[in-house]
């Protein structure tokens, strides 16, 4: 069983629609919690960043973390065509003392589609 | 803007080659990674290093070494190239992971690999 499970879709989505992406995890250690876009031939690029549970927007943009639940969310709102990308979701265990080396375990990336 | 810079974006190579991917960041960061990309199996941790001259083993280190000799700077060396090294390499770098502050990992644009 892989440490993260992403559903790779492709999803496909009117423009204006309200997106969920979701992402389950296995290792409990995980604190930080990371969405990344990213376009074709370029490299991934930070949309949301979480420390542990809770809820964080940012614009159109809506990240959840239910640690109890192993289950992290991304809700895109009123989704347009330039959010077409592969959104892939990232996590990192804390060392002692709470920060991290930054060494991210991803997802496999969900296709989303936009089309007007 | 954080820029992470990887010197080619394309290259071809035959098996047997030795391979050196360079990978240069300007914003000082202590920690750097490199990932392969895959369709269905996501980003996969090859190498990270958290200091100059440290290295780290990631998830699939087999067939590769790398090199920090400076800071800015994080070489991804593949000593014998096969045809199963074929793909999309990422180079990355943040500061330590903490509650609050920097973003996590800033990525490179990519180095598409094929190896004939």
């Amino acid at each position: 069983q892989k440490e993260v499970e992403q559903d790779p879709g492709p999803l496909s989505v009117p423009e204006g629609a309200i997106v969920s992406l979701n992402c389950t995890y296995s290792n409990s250690a995980f604190q930080y919690f990371m969405w990344y876009r990213q376009y074709s031939r370029k490299g991934p690029e930070l949309l949301m960043y979480t420390y542990s549970s809770g809820n964080k927007e940012d614009g159109r943009f809506t990240a959840q973390v239910d640690k109890s639940s192993k289950y992290i969310s991304l809700f895109i709102r009123d989704s347009q065509p330039s959010d077409s990308a592969t959104y892939l979701c990232a996590m990192s265990a804390a060392k002692a003392g709470g920060t991290s080396y930054g060494k991210l375990t991803f997802g496999q990336g969900t296709i989303l589609t936009v089309h007007p | 803007d954080v820029k992470v810079t990887q010197s080619s974006r394309y290259l071809v190579k035959r098996t047997g080659e030795k391979v050196f991917l360079e990978c240069v960041q300007d914003m000082d960061h202590e920690n750097m990674f490199w990932y392969r990309q895959d369709p269905g199996l996501g980003l996969r941790l090859i190498y990270f290093s958290y200091d100059v001259k440290m290295k780290e083993k990631g998830d699939i280190p087999e067939g590769y070494s790398v090199s920090r000799e400076k800071k800015e700077r994080f070489s991804l060396i593949l000593e014998s190239a096969s045809t199963n090294q074929t793909s999309m390499y990422l180079c990355a770098s943040s500061f330590p992971l903490a509650r609050t502050g920097d973003k996590p990992l800033h990525f490179g644009n990519g180095t598409r690999l094929t190896v004939t």
